[in-house]
């Protein structure tokens, strides 16, 4: 079965600053990797997907993630933050049987502060 | 431009109760699925449906029941709430690009 972990519950940075949130995943298979963002009182809204191909992936919002096989990793990166994103934001690792229909795993999240 | 609209999005049960949450997708997706978002465990599958009268289960079924009769709606069923069922759950649905697109919760309270 796969999992998900993220290991920073809180992280706080100033707005301007670049942002790295990590995400380990365990999948015995090639996984297809997402993150999500949840902005308070909201459901969740797709950032950027990883299927196969490139393993640098651009999503909404200015944000990037790179799949790292190696290290099982899929790190969200943001050269500069702004205070709009402060949210909490989710790992996921699918296991579809095709690209449409995917059983997320979720990571139990990070929540972004961004300080003036 | 709906999306995915979950009713209702506030309950208080009593431990007992029964009550169903509805969820109604007007993008013509195949998939659906519901999920409970608890403090600290991020968002664990309860059961999902791959089409028109077919579910499944996933990681915590559980006292939950779920029906997909129609294509657009996708409900869950609670036949005797437990306090342990206080959550805040999403329904979501996905077609072929692998994205899910959620709803804006349905936030349970059971005393």
């Amino acid at each position: 079965a796969q999992s998900v972990t993220q290991p920073d519950i809180h992280i706080t940075v100033s707005e301007g600053a670049s942002l790295e949130l990590r995400c380990n995943y365990s999948y015995g298979a090639t996984p297809y990797l997402f993150w999500y963002v949840q902005s308070p009182g909201q459901g969740l809204q797709l950032l950027l997907k990883y299927f196969s191909g490139d393993t640098l992936v651009q999503g909404i919002k200015g944000f990037e993630a790179e799949f790292k096989r190696s290290q099982s990793s899929f790190n969200l990166r943001k050269p500069s933050v702004h205070w709009s994103d402060a949210a909490e934001y989710f790992c996921a690792v699918g296991a579809g049987l095709n690209t449409g229909f995917q059983k997320l795993v979720f990571g139990t999240g990070t929540r972004l502060l961004v300080s003036p | 431009n709906a999306g995915v609209t979950q009713t209702p999005k506030f309950r208080v049960l009593k431990t007992g109760q029964s009550m169903t949450l509805l969820c109604a997708q007007d993008m013509n997706h195949e998939y659906m699925y519901w999920y409970r978002q608890d403090p600290g465990m991020g968002l664990r599958l309860i059961h999902y449906s791959v089409g028109e009268g077919t579910t499944a289960k996933g990681e915590v079924p559980d006292g939950y029941n779920v029906s997909r009769l129609k294509k657009q709606n996708f409900l869950l069923g609670l036949e005797s709430a437990a306090p342990s069922q206080t959550s805040v759950y999403f329904c979501a649905s996905s077609r072929d690009t692998g994205e899910l697109f959620f709803g804006e919760g349905s936030r349970l309270t059971v005393l």
